[in-house]
């Protein structure tokens, strides 16, 4: 099935520093959300943006919808090793339509 | 609001046999999807409820794939005749419709392995 193109797969970062990672579409959505997994559960909703061009901010985490509509990005400041997990972004096209994922990005904090 | 519940959390099983899982919604939220998450990968959708009714089904739902809603509530998704590579985890999502920003909330998941 379809998926999104997600960047980077994976990344380790140092403590402190920041986090920036993307989702690009060949195609349009009309909402863009992003999602953290930990090992073992299901994906918990981070940040939904429902307007092109709209930036939105949730804590340490800031995303934005691309003024296309074929991409968004998810940056993290100050990273914390609870910050550890996969990051995956999702699109929609409408209300009632099922989501569309990413393959995720593995985020992995050194101390 | 208790969240999105699903059971089992985890089921073993071995090939050819039946399988059953539960999804129970947030309450008030009429829509209800199913995904299938493998290793490595995003979720992939597989079937949507709106209310009892089953509105899409992906071409990933085999036809020993089932699932119901039979009163607008819960859902149960059966996998007959299970297959190694049925092996993955069986994501349940709800949400509201009607209200102006629709999201999806997934409950933990249901990890089968077939031996």
């Amino acid at each position: 099935g379809q998926q999104l193109n997600q960047s980077p797969q994976s990344m380790f970062i140092q403590e402190g520093e920041d986090v920036s990672m993307n989702c690009t579409s060949s195609s349009i959505f009309n909402t863009w959300l992003w999602y953290k997994q930990d090992p073992g559960e299901g994906p918990v909703l981070l940040i939904a943006l429902y307007k092109a061009g709209e930036l939105t901010s949730n804590g340490r985490l800031t995303a934005q919808f691309g003024i296309t509509r074929k991409d968004s990005f998810l940056n993290i400041s100050a990273s914390i090793p609870s910050d550890v997990g996969i990051y995956f972004c999702a699109g929609q096209r409408s209300g009632n339509t099922p989501l569309v994922f990413g393959k995720g990005t593995r985020l992995s904090v050194i101390a | 609001d208790t969240g999105v519940s699903q059971n089992p959390r985890h089921k073993i099983t071995k090939r050819g046999q039946n399988v059953t899982f539960r999804c129970d919604p947030i309450s008030e939220h009429n829509r209800l999807y199913w995904y299938r998450q493998t290793l490595g990968q995003g979720p992939e959708f597989l079937t949507y409820f709106q209310n009892e009714a089953q509105l899409e089904k992906s071409r990933l739902l085999s036809d020993r794939f089932s699932a119901e809603r039979p009163k607008g509530s819960f859902s149960t998704l059966e996998i007959q005749r299970t297959e190694q590579g049925d092996s993955a985890m069986y994501l349940c999502a709800s949400s509201r419709q009607g209200i102006l920003r629709e999201t999806q909330y997934f409950g933990p998941g249901t990890r089968l392995l077939v031996l």
